[in-house]
């Protein structure tokens, strides 16, 4: 099945901003239906932080802001904090399934 | 309050079969679509299945077609995963997981179930 491609890993400092990547690899992924974005604690459940590309469901911090540009989701987290240190995934839908992108480890320096 | 409690996860040799169950006890079921995502150790998510709200329409991953099937009693408030011809490759953490809308294909997961464990080896 299609891809969603992250990066593997991204890091930030205390305060700074990082931004993280979802690059669709093929025509087949219809992201217009909705990008969205989880954030996993180890050995946690994943959590809903941004859906259709851009929005944030209430109670999630205003810190994390979802875009897109072309072929490429962006999940963005200002202001970083410790507690911002997690796998982050995206996701959306090609015809026939649902997918994940690989994740992104967020190390907090 | 979201809860949904996974059950029917265990050891299995290859080959067998099992049963997944999924019971929600905070929402109203019968209106959302509801998703099986697992995740091997230390992977990434895996999308397995899902299934629209009144069954009409279900989809799964090319790993699991032809093997899983997916299916709702909304009667029971609960979400099914039939696992048969199981491999090694099946061993993951089984999320049951909630459409935001009625349909698997059109709507992200709002919430996530805890997990259950599969485990296939000989």
């Amino acid at each position: 099945q299609s891809a969603l491609t992250q990066p593997a890993s991204v890091s930030g400092s205390p305060g700074q901003s990082v931004t993280i990547s979802c690059t669709w690899t093929s025509s087949d992924v219809v992201p217009y239906k909705s990008v969205s974005w989880y954030r996993q604690y180890p050995g946690k459940a994943p959590q809903m932080m941004i859906f259709d590309v851009s929005n944030r469901p209430s109670g999630i911090s205003d810190r994390f802001s979802g875009s897109r540009s072309g072929n490429t989701a962006y999940l963005t987290i200002s202001g970083l904090q410790a507690e911002d240190e997690a796998d982050y995934y995206c996701s959306s839908f090609t015809s026939t399934s649902m997918i994940f992108g690989g994740g992104t480890k967020l190390t907090v320096l | 309050e979201v809860q949904m409690v996974e059950s029917g996860g265990g050891l299995v040799q290859p080959g067998r079969s099992l049963r997944l169950s999924c019971v929600d006890s905070g929402f109203i079921f019968a209106d959302y679509a509801m998703h099986w995502v697992r995740q091997a150790p230390g992977k990434g998510l895996e999308w397995v299945s899902g299934i629209s709200w009144n069954s009409g329409s279900t989809g799964y991953a090319d790993s699991v077609k032809g093997r899983f099937t997916i299916y709702r009693d909304n009667a029971k408030k609960s979400l099914y995963l039939q696992m048969n011809s199981l491999r090694a490759e099946d061993t993951a953490l089984y999320y049951c997981a909630k459409g935001a809308g009625s349909f698997w294909n059109e709507y992200y997961i709002a919430s996530w179930g805890q997990g259950i464990l599969v485990t296939v080896s000989p």
